[in-house]
C-alpha cells in the first residue's frame, strides 16, 4: 500500500521558516519524479515544485522562486520543502506526491500569521 | 504564471454525462494534453486520467478524456452522487517549465 505522510507544518510568523518533509513507502520512491502542491484555504490547487528522480532537475512556481527549496533522499524515500521567507500567502495544506500526480499524501497545513 | 482555464461550476441530472472542459494554449495542453484530478471536500486529489485518456488502475470507465487542439475534455457518463466533486485539469507548460492548474469545476449532481 502506498503511504506518503507529511510533517512540519504548523503556525510561523511572516518572514519566518519552516521545513517540510514527507515520508514515502510502498512504491520505489528513486524511481519517481515527486513534487509540492499546495491548495490555499477555500481555493483551488497550484504547484508549487517538483524534483527529478537523482534530485538533478528542479523546477518551482515564479511565487517562491528564491525562498522554496525542494530536496530528496532516495536512501530514505523522503521529500523535504524548504520554506524561507514565508508570507501569509503561503498559507495553504501543502501535499507532497510522486508521479505524474498518481500519488498524493493526506496533506498538512502551513499557516503564516503573526 | 498563467493558469488553464475552467468553468467554475456544471450541474447535471443523476444517470446524465457531465463534460467539463479545460482551455490552454500551445505550450501546455496543446502539447503534452493534461492530467484530470478529482477532489472531494477534505481529501487530497486523485487522479482520474493522463496523457489522452490513461486511466490509473481502479478507475471506473466512466470516467474519460480527450484533447482537441488547446482544450482538454473530461467526460462523465452515468452521473453518481458520488461523482459530486471538484475537479481539476493540469499541465506541464514547456515555455515556464512548470505544471500550471485549472481553477477547478465544482461538479453538482442534481
Amino acid at each position: 500500500e502506498v503511504q506518503m505522510v507529511e510533517s512540519g507544518g504548523g503556525l510561523v510568523q511572516p518572514g519566518g521558516s519552516l521545513r517540510l518533509s514527507c515520508a514515502a513507502s510502498g512504491f520505489a520512491f528513486s524511481n519517481y519524479w515527486m513534487y509540492w502542491v499546495r491548495q490555499a484555504p477555500g481555493k483551488g490547487l497550484e504547484w508549487v515544485a517538483n524534483i527529478k528522480q537523482d534530485g538533478s532537475e528542479k523546477h518551482y512556481v515564479d511565487s517562491v522562486k528564491g525562498r522554496f527549496t525542494i530536496s530528496r533522499d532516495n536512501a530514505y524515500n523522503s521529500l523535504y520543502l524548504q520554506m524561507n521567507s514565508l508570507r501569509a500567502e503561503d498559507t495553504a495544506i501543502y501535499y507532497c506526491g510522486g508521479g505524474l500526480y498518481e500519488y498524493w499524501g493526506q496533506g498538512i497545513l502551513v499557516t503564516v500569521s503573526s | 504564471q498563467a493558469g488553464l482555464t475552467q468553468p467554475p461550476s456544471v450541474s447535471k441530472g443523476l444517470r446524465q454525462t457531465a463534460t467539463l472542459t479545460c482551455t490552454g494554449n500551445s505550450n501546455n495542453v496543446g502539447n503534452q494534453g493534461a492530467v484530470w484530478l478529482q477532489q472531494h471536500q477534505g481529501h487530497p486529489p486523485k487522479l482520474l486520467s493522463y496523457r489522452n485518456n490513461n486511466r490509473p488502475s481502479g478507475i471506473s470507465a466512466r470516467f474519460s478524456a480527450s484533447r482537441t487542439g488547446d482544450t482538454a475534455s473530461l467526460t462523465i457518463t452515468g452521473l453518481q452522487p458520488e461523482d459530486e466533486a471538484d475537479y481539476y485539469c493540469s499541465a506541464w507548460d514547456n515555455s515556464l517549465s512548470a505544471w500550471v492548474f485549472g481553477g477547478g469545476t465544482e461538479l453538482t449532481v442534481l
